[in-house]
């Protein structure tokens, strides 16, 4: 089975500081675990994804996340917050057998001026 | 990239009434869509699992005979609320994969729907 645990429904950073939203997942196979960011709105635009290659993945946007298999984690970062990144972030487990997803509750991200 | 389109993006309609969204996978086949519902503030909610050529696989406490899926193309999936009520207002979003196993799920703009 699998499920994912985002900590911290709410987020707020002030603009120019760090980035930090974290994602821990369970999964009973090696998963194939995404980031994903929601405008008011809108559906939801990919922002990465760790397919078993590089541990540390780069998005758009100057977001990145690690993928610590040791922490079953994949906390979505950016050096540099924008007002332009408040949003909404899912973070996003598959198997890949069947394409069933199963997401985080999300986290609500504040840049404060 | 792959693009997934979702119309309408808004419809507002009265009570009993049954409304259809489409969604259209535009550059990739999908042999499999995924129809969501979110609440305010929410995750996003499986509501069923559209297969091109078959019967939709629906949700634990997901009605089939109010949300009415059809995926008859490789490209084209429909939700069709029948008989909608107010309680049925709410934000849907539909998304699709391509065949990798690696594929991320490409989502549309959503579809948000009030019932007067």
């Amino acid at each position: 089975a699998q499920s994912v645990t985002q900590l911290g429904s709410h987020v707020s950073v002030s603009e120019g500081a760090l980035v930090l939203l974290r994602c821990n997942y369970s999964s009973s196979v090696p998963p194939y675990l995404f980031w994903y960011v929601q405008y008011p709105n809108q559906g939801l635009q990919l922002l990465l994804k760790y397919t078993s290659a590089a541990t540390l993945v780069k998005g758009i946007n100057g977001f990145e996340a690690e993928f610590k298999k040791s922490e079953t984690s994949f906390h979505l970062t950016k050096p540099s917050a924008h007002m332009s990144d408040a949003a909404e972030y899912f973070c996003a487990v598959s198997e890949g057998t069947g394409n069933q997803f199963y997401f985080g509750t999300g986290t609500s991200l504040t840049v404060i001026p | 990239g792959a693009v997934v389109s979702q119309h309408p993006s808004r419809v507002i309609c009265k009570s009993g009434t049954s409304v259809k969204i489409e969604c259209r996978s535009l550059d990739f086949q999908a042999t499999t869509m995924f129809w969501y519902r979110q609440f305010p503030k929410q995750s996003l909610m499986l509501m069923a699992t559209s297969n091109e050529g078959s019967k939709a696989t629906y949700e634990q406490g997901v009605e089939k005979d109010k949300f009415l899926i059809n995926h008859a193309s490789l490209t084209l999936s429909t939700l069709t609320v029948t008989s909608a009520h107010p309680e049925d207002s709410s934000f849907y979003i539909c998304s699709a994969s391509e065949s990798r196993s690696d594929s991320p799920l490409h989502f549309g703009n959503g579809t948000r729907l009030t019932v007067t």
